[in-house]
């Protein structure tokens, strides 16, 4: 089945600070690839995917390229902001009639002012 | 449009209390499915369903669990007797027809503990 290893957190980073995590899975085939963030005391929602190699998936200045050559899927930004603190999900798809994502453990970040 | 809608938000019951977690999805959304949050565990599927027949529950923990979905605007789980370890924020999700995407929409989650 699919796997998804993310880097571990906490990650702490300063405002205006880039950000970067690192993804990378195993999965059958050519999966779609997603992010999902999960906001303190709520639900996991959908931030940004990307369904093919290079693509690139872009939403509130996150960043993330398919990259199938080193199977992985960084999420990046810029320059984060407090608001940008909460638990990130790397998630491989394979589909197929499975219905069912493979998340990673998730990765905590604390932006502080 | 309303999200998924979960109830109760949050539960505190003692050990060997039964638990009904409730879930309303998405309007007109055919898949539902039911995770469980952990800080060792992280995220596990428990199970889901597709035009409201269990598909799998094979990550189901023991026979103390049980789902149901009656019909498609309404899912429990149940939890019976309830253990200690069976603390956690339990999710639910839905997707739409076609939805074999990846895309979840998730619900804000009831906070279990079992004391």
């Amino acid at each position: 089945g699919d796997s998804v290893t993310q880097m571990e957190g906490p990650v702490t980073l300063s405002e205006e600070a880039f950000l970067t995590i690192n993804c990378t899975y195993t999965a059958t085939g050519y999966p779609s690839l997603f992010w999902y963030v999960q906001y303190p005391g709520e639900g996991l929602q959908l931030l940004l995917k990307a369904t093919k190699a290079d693509d690139k998936g872009s939403n509130k200045g996150f960043e993330a390229t398919y990259r199938k050559e080193t199977t992985s899927f960084h999420l990046e930004k810029g320059s984060v902001q407090v608001s940008d603190s909460a638990v990130y999900f790397c998630a491989p798809y394979s589909g197929a009639g499975s219905y069912q994502l493979t998340f990673g453990k998730g990765t905590k970040l604390s932006v502080i002012p | 449009d309303a999200g998924v809608i979960q109830s109760p938000r949050h539960e505190v019951t003692e050990m060997g209390q039964e638990v009904t977690l409730r879930c309303k999805p998405i309007s007109g959304h055919n898949s539902l499915f039911w995770y469980r949050q952990t800080m060792m565990r992280g995220l596990e599927l428990l199970i889901y369903f597709n035009n409201n027949v269990p598909i799998d529950d094979s990550g189901m923990p023991e026979d103390r669990f049980s789902a149901k979905m009656p019909n498609a605007s309404f899912s429990t789980l149940k939890i019976q007797p309830s253990e200690p370890r069976d603390s956690a924020v339990y999710f639910c999700a839905s997707t739409p027809p076609g939805g074999d995407t990846g895309e979840l929409f998730f619900g804000e989650g009831s906070r279990l503990t079992v004391l």
